[in-house]
């Protein structure tokens, strides 16, 4: 059973790109969260997908859009990178009903590193 | 606003003695806990969690929580330190602002260090 799994690992970008990170969610999950964790730093909440509409969202920027098609798997999009914007990525996926629902299981992150 | 604390950045331990994490939240009603670890370079691994019950959470790996709601911590602990153990630690909380799903709401990690 694959779990959460995230492409690419690893990214260099220089200011004012654009970048896509991409997540395929642990088989039978239904959500999908992103999350960024800066150097040093706990994660902080993006937004949260959920039949294919976005359910919640952090405190972040319009820059910051999401995705998810009917697989589930996801997709966040940054616009204009700014240095700041250099972090782990994390996409977490989790079940919206049943006795599981409150566990969210993360993947090993996109490591976007922005010159 | 619901938020948590981990008011030790450090931790360390020598092999074989107990170890203790600390964490300390603030929410309004009843909270979800969670404990995460993370090592080098990878993504977060579910420990465990509180949602009801027991006080004593049981989780991977031989780690267990000690949820206290009159000092509202949830201290995560483990009797026998391994050096295996040395991760960065996270605790969390989970918004119950919208009634499924809900974001995680993570303290500033603590870095566990054992030494054999």
């Amino acid at each position: 059973d694959a779990g959460v799994t995230q492409s690419p690992t690893h990214l260099i970008k220089t200011r004012g790109q654009q970048v896509t990170l991409r997540c395929s969610p642990k088989s039978g999950h239904d959500t999908v969260s992103w999350y960024q964790q800066a150097l040093g730093q706990g994660p902080q909440f993006i937004f949260q997908y959920y039949e294919e509409e976005e359910r919640q969202r952090g405190n972040f920027p319009d820059r910051f859009s999401g995705h998810q098609f009917p697989n589930y798997s996801s997709e966040l999009n940054v616009n204009a990178l700014l240095l700041g914007d250099s972090a782990l990525y994390l996409c977490a996926s989790s079940l919206r009903q049943g006795l599981a629902k409150n566990i969210q299981y993360f993947g090993a992150g996109t490591r976007l590193s922005v010159l | 606003a619901q938020s948590v604390a981990q008011p030790e950045d450090q931790v360390n331990v020598a092999e074989g003695n107990p170890l203790t994490v600390k964490c300390t939240y603030s929410v309004s009603g009843n909270p979800y806990l969670f404990w995460y670890v993370q090592y080098p370079n990878r993504g977060l691994q579910f420990l465990l969690k509180y949602i009801t019950g027991d006080n004593l959470v049981k989780g991977s790996y031989g780690f267990e929580a000690e949820f206290n709601k009159s000092q509202t911590s949830f201290h995560l602990k483990k009797p026998s330190a391994l050096v295996s153990d040395s991760a960065l630690y996270f605790c969390a909380v989970r918004d119950k602002i919208y009634n499924q799903g809900g974001k995680l709401i993570f303290g500033q990690g603590t870095e566990l260090s054992v030494k054999p």
